[in-house]
């Protein structure tokens, strides 16, 4: 059972445009969302979090949105540059107490931004 | 600081052989963690260590997979008798704490064929 789903599988933008990343999660005890961005022969490296007792989280050209009713959240990014061009994961874990620190991925967004 | 550090970052392997992959957490890190990741999919926990402690290998399969991380000296992933179905990329995280994700700190991984 995937429990975060990740979509769209593959997205294309032009540089100056908006990217945004959709996220839907089904275990209400997720309590803490990340999102990764992962360059081709790296490991992912964390790019913005966020806790559901916001809405949405502003880091630079990275916003997160966070909608706790729907479970879901999205990665914005605004001004897409070329240099953005990743795959980008989210995640979700429980805050604290048992498996907290263990991490539930979605299944990736491969981003091209186009000059 | 030299983040988390993974060996080798490729390795090749013919059915039925052994593959050994080390990591070495953050400075200061003690909790470590193991994730693969299959092409096209994100990554999937493996297994949590604190040294010379497994502390969840929920994600482990049964047979052939096995982790350690002793006293002195690098995590280790073993997988014995190696199938094509192993080939995945292998990445370790490694944490100052065993609550919540927060501070997971990923190496570059191991990518792993077997042929």
């Amino acid at each position: 059972q995937q429990q975060v789903k990740q979509s769209p599988q593959s997205l294309i933008v032009q540089k100056g445009g908006i990217s945004i990343i959709n996220c839907a999660y089904e275990n209400t005890a997720f309590d803490y969302f990340p999102w990764y961005q992962q360059f081709p022969g790296k490991g992912p490296a964390l790019l913005i979090a966020i806790r559901p007792d916001v809405s949405e989280k502003k880091e630079g050209r990275f916003t997160i949105s966070f909608n706790k009713s729907a479970k879901q959240f999205s990665l914005h990014i605004m001004d897409s540059q070329p240099g953005d061009s990743a795959t980008y994961f989210c995640a979700a874990s429980k805050g604290s107490g048992a498996g907290s620190y263990q991490l539930t991925f979605g299944k990736g967004t491969k981003l091209s931004v186009i000059p | 600081n030299a983040g988390v550090m993974q060996n080798p970052r490729h390795l090749v392997r013919r059915r039925g052989q052994e593959a050994r992959l080390r990591c070495s957490p953050m400075k200061g890190h003690s909790h470590v963690y193991w994730y693969r990741q299959l092409p096209e999919e994100g990554l999937k926990f493996m297994v949590y260590l604190q040294k010379e402690n497994i502390i969840d290998e929920s994600g482990m399969p049964k047979e052939r997979f096995s982790a350690e991380f002793p006293k002195e000296g690098p995590s280790i992933l073993r997988i014995q008798q190696v199938v094509r179905g192993d080939s995945a990329a292998y990445f370790c995280a490694s944490s100052p704490t065993g609550q919540g994700a927060y501070g997971y700190t990923f190496g570059s991984g191991t990518r792993l064929t077997v042929v």
